[in-house]
């Protein structure tokens, strides 16, 4: 089992200010990266799958980058909004076929 | 619509009354799997299956069976459930078993036994 990190477990953001969060994790030895949204009630949603070192993904105002070398991935938020209220969960998928979680970071955005 | 679904979306049970958790995803993936959700923990993998007739064990498969007889099917069976498995159950599939294609989650089913 790959122990994956994420920190930290919650925060609070103003409506419009930016933030970021990260993903660590042990070892470079992995197949790749996900980052998936879970908004209550709902179930998650896959927002970006990386796989090399120095990887940047994007998406309207949401971003990553990983960095296998030193064991992080960031996910950033540009201009929070009420929308961007939910849970951001980092996965790393294994050489063993497996897909293994962290516990999330909850992002709650304050009007 | 692209889906994957889940039934029931809550139930409530007796311990060792057996049940069944039933998946469909309707986009021929090859890859699908389950996975619990208890407070304060990530999303961990219960079974998973790369096929057809190809299933294996995931990281917490005690208490669990599966099976894969179609492509778009694989229902989570719990033959003598115990309270410790009361949780949020996740089905999810992928297009592949490489690990470098997107999930695609259930609605998601919450167990209680009591």
């Amino acid at each position: 089992i790959l122990n994956v990190e994420q920190s930290p477990q919650s925060l609070h953001v103003q409506e419009g200010d930016s933030t970021n969060f990260t993903c660590s994790f042990p070892s470079s030895n992995f197949y790749a990266l996900h980052w998936y949204r879970w908004e209550t009630a709902k179930s998650p949603e896959a927002l970006f799958v990386m796989t090399l070192n120095g990887d940047e993904k994007k998406k309207g105002r949401i971003s990553a980058t990983l960095n296998t070398k030193e064991g992080y991935s960031y996910l950033y938020i540009k201009g929070s909004q009420p929308e961007d209220s939910a849970t951001y969960l980092c996965a790393l998928g294994r050489f063993d076929y497996k897909l293994s979680f962290g516990a999330g970071t909850t992002v709650t955005v304050r009007a | 619509e692209a889906q994957v679904t889940q039934n029931p979306r809550y139930l409530i049970t007796v311990t060792g009354k057996k049940l069944t958790v039933t998946c469909s995803q309707n986009m021929n993936h090859e890859y699908m799997s389950w996975y619990r959700q208890d407070p304060g923990l990530g999303l961990r993998q219960i079974y998973y299956s790369m096929n057809v007739e190809a299933t294996d064990k995931g990281d917490v498969p005690e208490g669990y069976k599966v099976s894969r007889k179609e492509k778009r099917n694989f229902p989570l069976i719990l033959e003598s459930p115990s309270p410790n498995q009361t949780s949020l159950y996740f089905c999810a599939s992928s297009l592949s078993a490489g690990m470098n294609t997107e999930a695609f989650f259930g609605q998601g089913t919450r167990l209680t036994v009591v």
